[in-house]
């Protein structure tokens, strides 16, 4: 089974910090994702990687970054944490062109 | 451009009713469409797809036909269960994005509430 783990379930931070959201897939999987959800609004795609060190923005890439630098792993980063990013965040991978993503669990995090 | 329009939720049903959750879609090209099934505390999961138009996907008792005439994907099953009390979101991906494509664009979410 592919499994997507993300470093924690439930995350608070402060206004001004810097976060990282690490994600690790053991599939060997090109193509990794990041996601938020919200309420009303579904998943909004942030960024997504198809190669090691090879990054794409998705739809509301403003305020985050990403890193790949390894296969298997991929962080978002928020530079400096607002209270607006204050969601949950699903990172998802797929392999090659097929048509099915693997989520983790999901990052609740909140920005006070 | 491409979006997906679900019914709005919550839904909330006796065990054995019928489920149906509306999705309707606007995409160039031909996408192919997905719904997806988020449990409490865990991830999206692929629950059905159907790549072409008249395809039927089918998985755990659900089932969703691909309709181009109405733009249309709606999710039935005939008799839930508590146990299928989840989020469910309708997707579709994005034919129109090259190389990299087949990024996938989602509804809102249904919250479904099963009552034994």
């Amino acid at each position: 089974d592919v499994k997507v783990t993300q470093s924690s379930r439930y995350l608070v931070k402060r206004t001004g910090e810097k976060v990282f959201l690490e994600c690790v897939q053991d599939m060997d999987h090109e193509n990794m994702f990041w996601y938020r959800q919200d309420p009303g609004l579904g998943l909004r795609l942030i960024y997504f990687s198809y190669d090691v060190k090879m990054k794409e923005k998705g739809d509301i890439p403003e305020g985050y970054s990403v890193s790949r630098e390894k296969k298997e792993r991929f962080s978002l980063i928020l530079e400096s944490a607002s209270t607006n990013q204050t969601s949950m965040y699903l990172c998802a991978s797929r392999f090659g062109q097929s048509y099915e993503q693997y989520f983790g669990p999901g990052t609740r995090l909140t920005v006070t | 451009g491409n979006s997906v329009t679900q019914m709005e939720g919550p839904v909330t049903l006796s065990e054995e009713a019928f489920l149906t959750i509306n999705c309707t879609y606007t995409a160039t090209g031909y996408p192919s469409l997905f719904w997806y099934v988020q449990y409490p505390g865990e991830g999206l999961q692929l629950l059905l797809k159907a790549t072409k138009a008249d395809d039927k996907g089918s998985n755990k008792g659900f089932e969703a036909t691909y309709r181009k005439e109405t733009t249309s994907f709606h999710l039935e099953k005939g008799s839930v269960q508590v146990s299928d009390s989840a989020v469910y979101f309708c997707a579709l991906n994005r034919p129109d994005r090259g190389e990299y494509g087949n990024k996938l664009v989602f509804g809102a979410g249904t919250i479904l509430r099963v009552k034994s």
